[in-house]
């Protein structure tokens, strides 16, 4: 079975401009959260959806919003990008919303803001 | 809100033992969760301790005791695939659901 699966891997953007990324749960599982992680930092929470409804929301500013389809696949999308934006974005999935389970993250996309 | 301690860096040499705390602060306990992360891959999930004392799990083990805000994780007959990052996390309740605050990790290098 394929576990979690992000893209793009890499992504380069100038500041100003704005980043999409997207993420497929595991087969079964119909949560998905979005994590931000800084060099030598632990993941920064961002968002949590279930069933295509945002379940929880970390601080971060209004330029990043989210979202998840009818297939439990999910969009992150970043506006007006800063140079602070670059990090590894990390999406986990669980199979019910919540919080206590077992988060299954996939591998991530490294976004570079120049 | 959360807080969660961990030290920064840890060596240690192949084949021992090695122990990485985790120290949180929370206004509600709902369990702690270690992940693995090696470089440059996502983490993975090692354990979950709700109730207090030992959960042993091949070489690896976690002890939580909740009315000290302490865990740790204990590595029992290092490898040198074990150099990874050891990340402590605790869930908070958050409008009915709840959101996972990590620490900032613990790199532990193992020589050999």
């Amino acid at each position: 079975d394929a576990g979690v699966t992000q893209s793009p891997t890499h992504l380069i953007k100038t500041r100003g401009q704005h980043v999409t990324l997207r993420c497929s749960p595991i087969s079964g599982h119909k949560s998905v959260s979005w994590y931000q992680q800084v060099l030598g930092q632990g993941p920064q929470f961002i968002f949590q959806y279930y069933e295509k409804e945002e379940r929880g929301r970390g601080n971060f500013p209004d330029r990043f919003s989210a979202r998840q389809f009818p297939n439990y696949s999910s969009e992150l999308n970043v506006n007006a990008l800063l140079l602070g934006d670059s990090a590894l974005y990390l999406c986990a999935s669980t199979q019910v919303g919540g919080g206590l389970q077992t988060q299954y993250f996939g591998p991530g996309t490294r976004l570079l803001v120049l | 809100g959360q807080n969660i301690d961990q030290p920064t860096e840890m060596t240690a040499t192949e084949g021992a033992i090695v122990q990485i705390n985790c120290t949180y602060q929370t206004s509600g306990f709902n369990g702690l969760f270690w992940y693995q992360q090696h470089a440059g891959e996502a983490p993975t999930f090692l354990s979950y301790n709700v109730l207090d004392g030992l959960e042993e799990k091949g070489r690896f083990s976690s002890f939580l005791s909740r009315s000290k805000g302490y865990s740790y994780l204990l590595l029992k007959e290092l490898q040198m695939k074990d150099s990874a990052s050891y990340l402590c996390a605790v869930p908070s309740a958050s409008g009915g659901s709840y959101i996972p605050t990590f620490g900032r990790g613990t790199s532990l290098i193992v020589h050999p």
